[in-house]
């Protein structure tokens, strides 16, 4: 199965609140797991990456929680601010071991950060 | 910072025309790619290339759609006789080499088919 499935589609937080993103895949052969933010009428950006050989990787305010066994991954918003605002897709890649290197992306879900 | 760059930022176009979309990719890299984004819509895998070919593409990209890179520094792509539903917008990325899973997209190119 080659989807990832995301949650929440909108999410609004307060101020200085926490921001929880959840990710879910069937693939086992998935090997890297990004996240991007995106803002209107611009390209995805890359925010913060994981393998799934550690179960957390932190930058900043941001952190990746990755389940190998559930098959599940987040990301943490720690201390959101409006600038936060913006659109987060989570996306996996098979690699070389599933064969191929094309990213796919969930859903996306729209952070609103309220000030 | 080193970036992708992407022309035009906004093209109308009528169906059956020709459109071609261009892309810097960052100068150091190896792999290309384009996905594409209906609006509102997850972003979805076109074609990724590399050493001058196709290595892999998806379903939608069909005879329709070629890509080239026709000199050191452009990608291309190509929609040969466009459709209605090719109104999206069209992101190129690219990834260092083999041994980094990263890839950087640029701002994208709004293609609107009339």
């Amino acid at each position: 199965q080659q989807q990832v499935k995301q949650s929440p589609q909108s999410l609004i937080v307060q101020k200085g609140g926490i921001s929880i993103i959840n990710c879910a895949y069937e693939n086992t052969a998935f090997d890297y797991f990004p996240w991007y933010q995106q803002f209107p009428g611009k390209g995805p950006a890359l925010l913060i990456a994981i393998r799934p050989d550690v179960s957390e990787k932190k930058e900043g305010r941001f952190t990746i929680s990755f389940n190998k066994s559930a098959k599940q991954f987040s990301l943490h918003i720690m201390d959101s601010q409006p600038g936060d605002s913006a659109t987060y897709f989570c996306a996996a890649i098979p690699g070389y071991r599933g064969g191929s290197e094309k990213l796919v992306f969930g859903k996306g879900t729209k952070l609103t950060v309220n000030p | 910072e080193p970036e992708v760059t992407q022309t035009p930022s906004h093209q109308v176009t009528q169906m059956g025309q020709e459109v071609i979309l261009r892309c810097v990719p960052i100068s150091n890299h190896l792999y290309f790619y384009w996905y594409r984004q209906i609006l509102g819509q997850k972003v979805e895998f076109l074609v990724s290339f590399y050493n001058n070919e196709i290595s892999e593409k998806s379903e939608i990209f069909d005879d329709q759609f070629s890509v080239e890179r026709p000199d050191g520094s452009n990608f291309t792509l190509k929609i040969r006789s466009t459709k209605l539903e090719d109104s999206a917008m069209y992101f190129c990325a690219s990834r260092k080499d083999r041994a980094s899973y990263e890839q950087y997209f640029g701002p994208g190119t709004r293609l609107t088919v009339t």
